[in-house]
């Protein structure tokens, strides 16, 4: 079965430490995202990559980092620079190129920073 | 600024009763309008989009109408059903091929 992998599906960490979201798909589609949730918020762009080795900032891009070394593997690091790092992160692709397809999510992972 | 509004924040309807949801945009670049449907613990799944050649769109028993005049759309769920009980989205999205999301509907159907 195609689809997207995101692990794990909770994480804790301490204030301070650097934490990396993993997403993983075999959809081989080009295009992949990073949203985060919060409750009563929506779903808010940190990153997207349409094609390997290259992204671009969403609308709350600081405090995070990405990387797209593989089509499959678009990780996403929750650097100590984010104010408010609890949240549940979701990773999305599409086949690329327009939005007729629809957006494949993952089941997400659920950040909590104490 | 939101660029997408929605509304109501929650909705409670009872078995066989209708459910409206509604979404206001302001970007005319706007032509792509999905809704996304979320149960608790999973990601969003499209559930039916239009574009705006079109004024309504149907599927099954999910309905989009779409007034492009007044920069508005809508999701109608007839016969709501217990298992309809979700979280709704609506989103725009345009040329740059990222989707604006509404900050959603909760969804209660009541047996």
């Amino acid at each position: 079965d195609g689809g997207i992998t995101q692990s794990p599906k909770y994480l804790f960490r301490k204030e301070g430490q650097n934490v990396t979201l993993s997403c993983e798909q075999n959809l081989n589609h080009d295009a992949m995202y990073w949203y985060r949730q919060d409750p009563g918020q929506g779903l808010r762009l940190i990153y997207y990559s349409q094609i390997v080795n290259d992204f671009q900032k969403g609308d709350i891009a600081e405090g995070y980092s990405v990387s797209r070394e593989k089509k499959e593997s678009f990780p996403l690091t929750v650097t100590s620079a984010q104010k408010n790092p609890t949240a549940f992160y979701l990773c999305a692709s599409t086949p690329g190129g327009t939005l007729n397809s629809p957006l494949h999510f993952g089941n997400g992972t659920r950040l909590t920073v104490t | 600024q939101q660029q997408v509004k929605q509304s109501p924040q929650s909705l409670i309807v009872q078995k066989g009763g209708i459910s409206i949801i509604n979404c206001a945009y302001e970007n005319t670049a706007f032509d792509y309008f999905p809704w996304y449907q979320q149960f608790p613990g999973k990601g969003p799944a499209l559930l039916i989009a239009i574009r705006p050649d079109v004024s309504e769109k149907k599927e099954g028993r999910f309905t989009i109408s779409f007034n492009k005049s007044a920069k508005q759309f809508s999701l109608h769920i007839m016969d709501s059903q217990p298992g309809d009980s979700a979280t709704y989205f609506c989103a725009c999205g345009g040329s740059n091929y990222k989707l604006t999301f509404g900050k959603g509907t909760l969804l209660t159907v009541n047996p």
